[in-house]
């Protein structure tokens, strides 16, 4: 059973559309969150949510905004993509907000994201 | 603020070679977790050991092992008669109690195992 999954894995697009990014977790977690690897394999955390709750926002763009419809899932929604938007995604949930024992991130496969 | 570096690139190294891959941290918190995470070429996160503040023991799990030294903010992975399936990027990081659970990444090593 997968247990943080991404749709889709591959997403190739021209600069100006925009696209969604859909993130499940099956693992019963509180926390959700959105990272961005660029393509010097730098992470860096974006968004995180707790049980449907905007918590963090990293200095990102407006024209990108996260949804999360339930705590088991949180999309991410780019708006006029830019060339600079070319990275790999990653979703991660952990059981809750606070830093602590047993509090884990897990991660999603990634989705890549190429802008043309 | 919480940052995490690691000053190794890459190495490159002989299957059954032992292998040290280097962590350095900075934080204010006096409770804080560290991680290490591994992205083989298939690209996806693993989850490999989490370390909290006030726990300093060495841990060794199979071949891997980790060196924790709060005096010198150091938190080292060895792999021990490498194998060329450890041949992946490997990411230190750390969250601060403060900073409720995100997690700062240092910059990865490349850790390229050659038969």
């Amino acid at each position: 059973d997968t247990a943080v999954s991404q749709t889709p894995k591959y997403l190739v697009t021209q600069m100006g559309n925009d696209k969604s990014i859909k993130c499940e977790q099956n693992l019963g977690h509180d926390t959700m969150y959105w990272y961005k690897q660029d393509s010097k394999k730098f992470l860096k955390i974006m968004f995180s949510y707790n049980n449907k709750e905007l918590i963090i926002n990293e200095t990102v763009p407006n024209r990108f905004s996260p949804k999360s419809p339930d705590k088991a899932h949180l999309n991410l929604h780019i708006n006029s993509l830019e060339l600079g938007d070319s990275a790999v995604y990653f979703c991660a949930s952990s059981l809750q907000l606070t830093s602590g024992p047993n509090n884990e991130q897990f991660f999603g496969p990634g989705t890549r994201l190429t802008v043309l | 603020a919480q940052k995490v570096t690691q000053a190794q690139t890459e190495i490159s190294v002989v299957e059954k070679e032992d292998v040290t891959l280097d962590c350095v941290y900075e934080t204010r918190d006096t409770t804080y977790y560290l991680f290490w995470y591994k992205q083989p070429p298939s690209g996806e996160l693993v989850f490999l050991i989490r370390r909290n503040s006030f726990d300093e023991q060495n841990e060794i799990s199979g071949r891997y092992s980790w060196n924790f030294q709060k005096s010198t903010s150091s938190f080292n992975f060895t792999i021990t008669a490498s194998q060329v399936v450890d041949s992946a990027v490997y990411f230190c990081a750390l969250s601060e109690e403060t900073s409720g659970s995100r997690l700062t990444f240092g910059e990865g090593t490349q850790l390229t195992v050659n038969p």
